[in-house]
């Protein structure tokens, strides 16, 4: 079965830690995401990589910043977390054809 | 950039009706046309997609129909059970190398 997995499912932090979200994928994707997920707002595109070293803003990337240094791996960074990016994080890949995502099952971040 | 709106954001219905979900999209160069579920605490999943060259697709008791003229497609559940219940995601895509733009969700309740 085909995976992406989010390392942390609920994670705590402190205002002005610095945050690491980690997702990794098995299925040889070259494309992957991440969108942070609030009541009423849907989904929202953080940033996305379409290959190694490769990355592009999406929406709302103030505040965030990602590393992609294999392919299977990409991380998304909180430089100084603040209370308001308390949210749900939610990793995706899909392979360069396009095509459905497959999703991480999230990490619920508070940030207190 | 593309903008995507979904139509009813609630909709509440009883075990056995259908339920249509409405999804408008602004950018006429899309070709790709998903839709994502969402259970309560899960991933979202790819459940149908269709492709600009069919104007319709089913698969058991969900369907995705597709109006290109209009910019605009829908879901179609029928015998609607209690499982359905979740929020629903469009994501119209052109697949020229951006990432999925989601709409804001439906969330379906099904009573029995």
């Amino acid at each position: 079965d085909v995976k992406v997995t989010q390392s942390s499912r609920y994670l705590v932090k402190r205002t002005g830690e610095k945050v690491f979200l980690e997702c990794v994928q098995d299925m040889d994707h070259e494309n992957m995401f991440w969108y942070r997920q609030d009541p009423g707002l849907g989904l929202r595109l953080i940033y996305f990589s379409y290959d190694v070293k490769m990355k592009e803003k999406g929406d709302i990337p103030e505040g965030y910043s990602v590393s992609r240094e294999k392919k299977e791996r990409f991380s998304l960074i909180l430089e100084s977390a603040s209370t308001n990016q308390t949210s749900m994080y939610l990793c995706a890949s899909t392979s360069q054809g396009g095509g459905g995502y497959t999703f991480g099952s999230g990490t619920r971040l508070t940030v207190v | 950039g593309e903008n995507v709106e979904q139509h009813p954001s609630t909709l509440s219905v009883q075990e056995g009706d259908s339920a249509v979900i409405k999804c408008t999209y602004s950018d006429s160069a899309s070709n790709y046309f998903p839709w994502y579920k969402q259970e309560l605490g899960k991933r979202p999943q790819l459940i149908i997609d269709i492709r600009s060259n069919v104007g319709e697709k089913k698969d058991q008791r969900i369907a995705v129909t597709l109006n290109k003229t209009a910019k605009h497609f829908s879901l179609h559940i029928t015998e609607t059970q209690p499982e359905d219940s979740a929020v629903y995601f469009c994501a119209p895509d052109d697949q020229a190398g951006t990432a999925l733009i989601f709409g804001k969700g439906t969330t379906l309740s099904v009573s029995s």
